[in-house]
């Protein structure tokens, strides 16, 4: 049963970049049928999806957010990472990795989530 | 840019009542696209609903999906006290290649 874990820091500074791990046990990343997204979830507010990276490692992003988010992957280690620039209080939130279906649309399975602080 | 809004912001229902929970998206959604999911308070939301109306792994048959183009109904058929949660619809866009997610409805006990 596939699971995804969220690993990084959990206190950033205001203008620094935020970085996340997201380590898959119990499925490969590189099975064609899914991508993998990185979601997130402000402190009493709802969900935004940040952006997705394929099996292939093509990537997309919110368009909002596309000048400051960035996703890659590391095949050998099964994982997928974010990164977040130039980060500010509005980036503080709980940050989930999950399974995105191609053909279909969903998200399934999702990390436990961690959360982010943007503090100085 | 598709925008979901999702209404009611609050619904307040009893145990074996039935709820009705709407999606309405910005411009036409394909049925494949649109998604469901449950969360509760300090825990991960949950995938009920894919493709409009196919029910996830595991999901009681008492959650169904409906709609197609812009208006989109999760139906929760006779309340649990475990349905009472925030549903989150969702939805994506090939080109440009975005996914977006409604607001949210929070079901509450009345």
């Amino acid at each position: 049963q596939l699971q995804l874990q969220e690993s990084g820091s959990g206190l950033v500074k205001p203008s620094q970049t935020l970085s996340l791990t997201c380590t898959l046990s119990g499925g490969s990343i590189s099975h064609g049928g899914y991508s993998w997204a990185w979601i997130r979830q402000s402190p009493g507010k709802g969900l935004e999806w940040l952006g997705s990276i394929t099996h292939t490692g093509n990537t997309y992003y919110k368009s909002s957010l596309k000048s400051r988010v960035s996703i890659s992957v590391d095949w050998s280690e099964n994982q997928f990472s974010l990164t977040v620039t130039s980060v500010t209080g509005a980036d503080t939130a709980v940050y989930y990795c999950a399974r995105e279906g191609v053909v279909e649309n969903w998200f399934d399975p999702w990390g436990p989530g961690i959360s982010v602080t943007v503090s100085s | 840019e598709i925008v979901l809004t999702q209404s009611p912001g609050t619904l307040s229902l009893s145990p074996g009542e039935r709820a009705t929970l709407s999606c309405r998206a910005s411009q036409s959604v394909s049925n494949s696209y649109l998604a469901w999911y449950q969360q509760k308070p300090g825990q991960t939301p949950r995938l009920l609903i894919y493709g409009a109306s196919s029910r996830a792994t595991g999901i009681p048959d008492r959650f169904s999906g409906s709609g197609s183009g812009t208006d989109f109904t999760l139906t929760i058929s006779r309340l649990e006290p475990e349905d009472f949660a925030i549903y989150y619809c969702q939805q994506r866009t090939n080109w440009p290649p975005e996914r977006a997610f409604g607001q949210g409805t929070k079901l509450e006990i009345k």
